[in-house]
């Protein structure tokens, strides 16, 4: 059965910091992983999505690499920014057509 | 209208009264999905609809029933709720292929509190 962690669960830092966010997932066997952000009371938002052949993909201030065979992905977040505060997930599809996600964390980017 | 769509946005309902959640997706995916996410929990699944047919329940209890009349449309009927089952309920589609698997879109979600 996959499982998916992401530790911490939180973290605050303040503006500007670059910041690494970790996702880590046990069955290697993935079509891809795709990461969200989730506004407090509100519905989730892709930000990248990385096939099982694709090491990284990017987005303006957001890199997000995969290393299937470890099981482990990592978001990047650069030069971050207050409006940057929200909860990130992390979200593994396998074989069938769920989508595994972990518990989140929640950043707080303070001015 | 773009993306994913839920109706309504919030909802309060006693525990004896009959709702129905509304989602419709608008980017001619072939699958779609009922998601419910409680407080500190991860997001857990509860249906799945490949083509118009149902082929995951993930243990849900009969209280919850889902209906997808078409690939572009998914009710979750909702009946003798339980105050356990306040949460916020999100849909989300994706298009699945012999060629791959792209991501899924999620819609805002129907903030559900059952007193």
């Amino acid at each position: 059965k996959q499982e998916v962690t992401q530790i911490p669960a939180a973290l605050s830092v303040p503006e500007g910091e670059n910041l690494v966010l970790n996702c880590s997932f046990t069955d290697s066997a993935i079509y891809n992983l795709q990461w969200f952000r989730q506004d407090p009371g509100k519905g989730l938002t892709s930000l990248l999505l990385i096939q099982s052949s694709q090491r990284e993909q990017t987005s303006g201030r957001l890199n997000a690499s995969l290393d299937k065979s470890s099981g482990r992905s990592t978001l990047y977040i650069a030069a971050s920014q207050p409006g940057d505060s929200a909860t990130y997930l992390c979200a593994v599809q396998g074989g069938s057509e769920k989508l595994v996600f972990g518990k989140g964390m929640k950043l707080t980017v303070n001015p | 209208e773009t993306g994913v769509t839920q109706t309504p946005r919030h909802l309060v309902m006693g525990m004896t009264n009959k709702k129905s959640l509304k989602c419709e997706q608008h980017l001619g995916h072939n699958a779609m999905y009922w998601y419910k996410q409680s407080a500190k929990k991860p997001l857990e699944l509860m249906f799945v609809y490949n083509f118009k047919e149902q082929t995951e329940n993930n243990s849900v209890p009969s209280r919850f029933s889902p209906e997808c009349p078409n690939s572009s449309h998914l009710f979750l009927h909702l009946h003798t709720l339980q105050p356990e089952d306040s949460a916020l309920y999100l849909c989300a589609s994706s298009q699945v292929s012999l060629m791959g698997k792209d991501g899924y879109t999620f819609g805002s979600g129907t903030r559900l509190t059952v007193v």
